[in-house]
This record gives C-alpha cells, sequence and structure tokens, in this order.
C-alpha cells in the first residue's frame, strides 16, 4: 500500500522555465512533508520540508506547496538550472522512524 | 558530504558469498536505518536502530542480518542472497526526539549486484 505517490516518473524541462513535480499522499495523519533530491550513484539529500500547518514553503528557487484538503503536494523550481537535473523523492513521516517515500520523479533540465 | 559515510560504495557478490555492508554517521545522530531502493519502487525501510536498539524489522529475509554496535555505527551482513536482491543499499541516520519534524540524512549507498 503506497501512501506516498508519484504518478510522473520523469519530467523534461528547458532551462530558465519553471519545473513543478508532484506529490500525492493518502494518509490524513501526515504532518510534515520532504523532499530529497538524487543524483546517480549518490544517496538522496535533504531539498526542503513543510509542515501541515503552512501552505507554502520557501528556500531560494524551491518553493513547495501544500493543498491539504486534496492530500497533494507540489515542488516548484524557478528558474531551473541544469545542475537541477536529479530524481526528486517526497517522503512524510509517520509515528516512530517510519518515512514513507514516493517512486521518485526523474527531472532533466535541457540547456 | 551529508556526515553520513557508506563502504563499499559497489559490490558484486555469488549467492554463496557472504559480505558486510559498513554505515558510519558523523552527526551525533541517535537513530540509523537500512532502506533498499529498487528501480522504480520507493525506498523501502528495512531495519531502524534507535540508541543501538533495533526497533523496526519490515519483515526482511533473515540472509539480512543488521549489526548496531554503537550509535556511531551500522552493519548490514549478508549471506546467501538472491539476484533479486541486487538493489541500491542506503544508510540512514536522524536524531529522534521531541519533534516529529526530523530529517533523514543519507549515505551514498552501496550497489549490490549479486550474481
Amino acid at each position: 500500500d503506497q501512501q506516498v505517490k508519484q504518478n510522473s516518473p520523469s519530467l523534461s524541462v528547458q532551462e530558465g522555465r519553471i519545473s513543478i513535480l508532484n506529490c500525492d499522499y493518502t494518509n490524513s495523519m501526515f504532518d510534515y512533508f520532504l523532499w530529497y533530491k538524487k543524483y546517480p550513484a549518490e544517496g538522496p539529500t535533504f531539498l526542503i520540508s513543510i509542515s501541515s500547518i503552512k501552505d507554502k514553503n520557501e528556500d531560494g528557487r524551491f518553493t513547495v506547496f501544500l493543498n491539504k484538503s486534496a492530500k497533494h503536494l507540489s515542488l516548484h523550481i524557478v528558474p531551473s538550472q541544469p545542475g537541477d537535473s536529479a530524481v526528486y523523492f517526497c517522503a512524510a513521516p509517520l509515528t516512530g522512524n517510519q518515512f514513507y517515500f514516493g517512486t521518485g520523479t526523474s527531472l532533466t533540465v535541457i540547456p | 558530504e551529508t556526515g553520513v559515510t557508506q563502504t563499499p560504495r559497489h559490490l558484486v557478490m555469488g549467492m554463496t558469498n557472504k559480505k558486510s555492508l559498513k554505515c558510519e554517521q558523523h552527526l551525533g545522530h541517535n537513530a540509523m536505518y537500512w532502506y533498499k531502493q529498487s528501480a522504480k519502487k520507493p525506498l523501502e525501510l528495512m531495519f531502524v536502530y534507535n540508541f543501538k536498539e533495533q526497533t523496526e524489522n519490515n519483515s526482511v529475509p533473515s540472509r539480512f542480518s543488521p549489526e548496531c554496535p554503537n550509535s556511531s555505527h551500522l552493519f548490514l551482513h549478508l549471506h546467501t542472497l538472491q539476484p533479486e536482491d541486487s538493489a541500491l543499499y542506503l544508510c540512514a541516520s536522524s536524531q529522534e526526539g521531541v519533534s516529529r519534524n526530523e530529517k533523514l540524512f543519507f549515505g551514498s549507498g552501496t550497489q549490490l549486484s549479486v550474481l
């Protein structure tokens, strides 16, 4: 049972344009969400997070939006840069140490 | 550099071999994890250790055996693996406390191929 879903396995965007990566979740108990970025042959690195008391969190070029009623969050990258090309995972922790991850979206930013 | 170091980076082993994966965290965290990443699947949690005590074991086959001698080191002992066990094995750590807004810090992973 996949509680965090990323339905787009890949996304291509032109350099300078906006990248929007989507994530849906099913468990209404989730109250904190994270985005991780992963380059090939490296482990995932933390990118940005959002608490359910907010609907937006911004960090430089990266903004995460949370729509609790739709159980949906999205990561916006603007402007997109070639170095942003990576796999992006959304994740949510539950009780204890259980982090649930999506399957990832592979972003390619075309120069 | 995330503060979590995994060795080896790559490992090829036969089904009758015994090998171990090693993880060390330099972040002073009190929880360590093993995750498995297979192609086109979510990261799968295998084991969790809090303060050196195993708290999660997500129905992992006994051919995978974790060991946590202290809060900075974590091992995954492998024996008689199957080809379907080929995957990227990731170690992670976190600081578990009152707040649930914790984040995981991952190592670079061990890419395992079982022949």
